[in-house]
């Protein structure tokens, strides 16, 4: 299995402009989790997704940001307009569900720059 | 509220060193604790977990056994190698509005040279 792959790995862009990250997750995980990682903040849980319905989204910062996921095996997450204080690690997860013992398998990340 | 602290870094050792990596947690409930790595460049990786107090997981020579009367989950590793150098994130998992959620904490980066 190729795990969680995420596009691109590097981003660089102006204030202003759109970013979209993209992230497949593992086939037949049903749930997926999108993080924000910084310096001062941590690892923060943005928004996370059931069978592909937002369950959660209390973690996204404001309305800048959006995600999407349109079918079992794409999500996207967007930052309309960008700002320099969004430059950040952004990663993916998936598992096979929200419940039980299960394990988070994370993408290698989007490193986003925003000059 | 539901919450992780650990030790903060940078931590350098030399090959062949003991390690501890020091973290505590506040919950409501009965969390189950992980260790996750992230080596360079990667994303986070599983290094172990345990369900319940006083489970001991373990996993390429770590260790975190969970305390709940102190309320920790140190990690430790008996001789480190240069291949350990990564940041190590302690986290919790909680139950939320039928869901499980985990918080991490902010990551503590191991260096270990020949």
């Amino acid at each position: 299995d190729a795990g969680v792959i995420q596009s691109p790995r590097h981003e660089v862009t102006e204030m202003g402009q759109e970013v979209t990250l993209r992230c497949k997750p593992i086939s037949g995980h049903n749930s997926l989790f999108w993080y924000r990682q910084t310096m001062m903040r941590g690892l923060e849980l943005l928004i996370y997704f059931n069978n592909n319905v937002p369950i959660d989204d209390s973690g996204m910062p404001e309305d800048r940001f959006s995600a999407k996921m349109p079918n079992a095996s794409f999500s996207t997450l967007k930052i309309q307009p960008s700002e320099p204080r969004d430059s950040a690690v952004y990663f993916c997860a998936s598992s096979t569900h929200i419940w039980g013992d299960n394990i988070q398998y994370f993408g290698a990340g989007t490193r986003l720059s925003v000059l | 509220g539901n919450s992780v602290t650990q030790m903060e870094g940078p931590v350098t050792l030399s090959e062949e060193a003991f390690l501890t990596i020091n973290c505590t947690y506040t919950a409501t409930g009965y969390p189950s604790l992980f260790w996750y790595v992230q080596y360079p460049g990667e994303g986070l990786q599983l290094l172990l977990k345990a369900t319940k107090a006083d489970d001991k997981g373990s996993n390429k020579g770590f260790e975190a056994t969970y305390r709940k009367e102190t309320t920790s989950f140190h990690l430790e590793k008996g001789s480190v190698q240069v291949s350990d150098s990564a940041v190590y994130f302690c986290a919790l998992r909680f139950s939320q509005g039928g869901s499980e959620k985990l918080v991490f904490g902010k990551g503590t980066k191991l260096t270990v040279n020949p």
